[in-house]
């Protein structure tokens, strides 16, 4: 059975950073284009970034450009996101997904929570 | 960047009647290959979203057949017969066709 398992999540102070690892099992993780993808508290759904198969292409949501950086290790079937100068508009759950196309399914995580607050 | 506008954001329906949820984007969805990447996800209270539909209508498998999705270019619709208890959640549209793959705000399915 496929498996996204995310981690990482905290409560951190505004400017702080944190990192964010994603587990994958039970699929080919190194034939899906990856996302990050969060959701407010109460709010709807937004993709922060997203990442290729080997990769090479990385493209991120405006508000994090410059921000957060995406990664992928293919051998041990994981995802990352660094997050650095975290602001309080970047309290959310994240969560770890595949490509929302992709014919072979559409597997997320079960979300871990980022809060930036003082 | 598409934007993707839902309607209705809210709707209450009778179990047994069917729903229909409208998705509007603010840019065709064909991509230069010629496929439509429209996506349709249900999130159920206090879990993931889970994806129903793919390339407009194209059902994921365990999706029961009264989940059915339409239309073409920036117009889209997914439609639900005989609403069940189960059906209750936030429905999401979203495209991958260009980045950024942008949702549609959500539409709330509550039963009477």
């Amino acid at each position: 059975e496929a498996q996204l398992v995310e981690s990482g999540g905290d409560l951190v102070q505004p400017g702080g950073s944190l990192r964010l690892s994603c587990a994958a099992s039970g699929f080919m993780f190194r034939n899906f284009w990856m996302t990050w993808v969060r959701q407010a508290p109460g709010k709807g759904l937004e993709t922060v970034a997203i990442i290729n198969t080997d990769g090479s292409q990385k493209y991120y949501v405006d508000s994090v450009k410059g921000r957060f950086t995406i990664s992928r290790d293919n051998a041990k079937n994981s995802l990352f996101l660094q997050m650095t100068s975290l602001r309080a508009e970047d309290t959310a759950v994240y969560y770890c997904a595949g490509d929302y196309s992709s014919p072979s399914g559409s597997y997320w995580g079960q979300g871990t929570l980022v809060t930036a607050s003082s | 960047d598409a934007v993707m506008t839902q309607s209705p954001l809210s709707l209450t329906v009778t179990p047994g009647q069917s729903a229909s949820i409208s998705c509007r984007s603010g840019q065709s969805l064909v991509h230069r290959d010629g496929n439509t990447y429209l996506s349709w996800f249900q999130q159920r209270p206090g879990q993931s979203p889970r994806r129903l539909l793919y390339k407009v209508s194209t059902r994921d498998s365990g999706v029961p057949d009264r989940f059915s999705g339409s239309g073409s270019g920036t117009d889209f619709t997914l439609q639900i017969s005989r609403v069940e208890a189960e059906d209750v959640g936030v429905y999401y549209c979203t495209h991958t066709t260009r980045w950024p793959w942008t949702f549609g705000q959500g539409t709330k399915v509550e039963i009477k």
